[in-house]
């Protein structure tokens, strides 16, 4: 089965803080993905690589940033927390087109 | 842009009955569309995948169907357990480009016994 490990289960960090949400895949994995889950809104995509040092924007990627040095791991990076970034934060790999997505078990982060 | 129109109130539904859950997108048919459940505190987990080209998937107790005229898919649990409660999520892929899916916001079930 593929695992997708994300670092923090629950993070809380102060506005204007720079935050890292580390995801770690074992499946071999070229696509791995980014997305936020907020009530009402539903999961949304912020950031995508289909190759090591590749990224591409997603939906909504105002405020984010991401870095893929490996295969196995694709960084979020919150340049600078604000409170409207608080929110489940789920990686997420597939092997291929048509093929189910693999995700973490998120990150909720709280920004106060 | 493509959207994705999930019923918005909880179904709650007592042990042994079906549950009906009810996904509707807006614009021109994806080549493929998925059904996740999510448990609280969770990531989504994959249940099942339906192509354009198949009008019904089943897995054990669970059956999707996918029409593409009406633009929907519907979601059954056949013989619904309490442990089947959870929100399920629809998503499908607008350009079939693999892993960027648009997702609905998900239908909670809660399954009484």
């Amino acid at each position: 089965d593929v695992k997708v490990t994300q670092s923090s289960r629950y993070l809380v960090k102060r506005t204007g803080e720079k935050v890292f949400l580390e995801c770690v895949q074992d499946m071999d994995h070229e696509n791995m993905f980014w997305y936020r889950q907020d009530p009402g809104l539903g999961l949304r995509l912020i950031y995508f690589s289909y190759d090591v040092k590749m990224k591409e924007k997603g939906d909504i990627p105002e405020g984010y940033s991401v870095s893929r040095e490996k295969k196995e791991r694709f960084s979020l990076i919150l340049e600078s927390a604000s409170t409207n970034q608080t929110s489940m934060y789920l990686c997420a790999t597939v092997r291929a087109n048509n093929s189910p997505l693999h995700f973490g078990n998120g990150t909720r982060l709280t920004v106060t | 842009s493509q959207k994705i129109e999930q019923n918005s109130e909880a179904l709650n539904i007592q042990e042994g009955k079906t549950a009906t859950l009810t996904c509707n997108y807006t614009n021109y048919s994806p080549a493929y569309l998925q059904w996740y459940r999510q448990d609280p505190g969770r990531g989504p987990v994959f249940l099942l995948l339906i192509r354009e080209n198949e009008k019904e998937k089943r897995k054990e107790r669970l059956k999707v169907t996918f029409d593409t005229t009406l633009k929907q898919s519907l979601f059954h649990i056949t013989a619904s357990q309490p442990a089947d409660s959870a929100t399920y999520l629809c998503a499908l892929d607008e350009h079939n480009q693999g892993g960027k899916l648009i997702f609905g916001q998900g239908t909670e079930l809660s399954v009484k016994p």
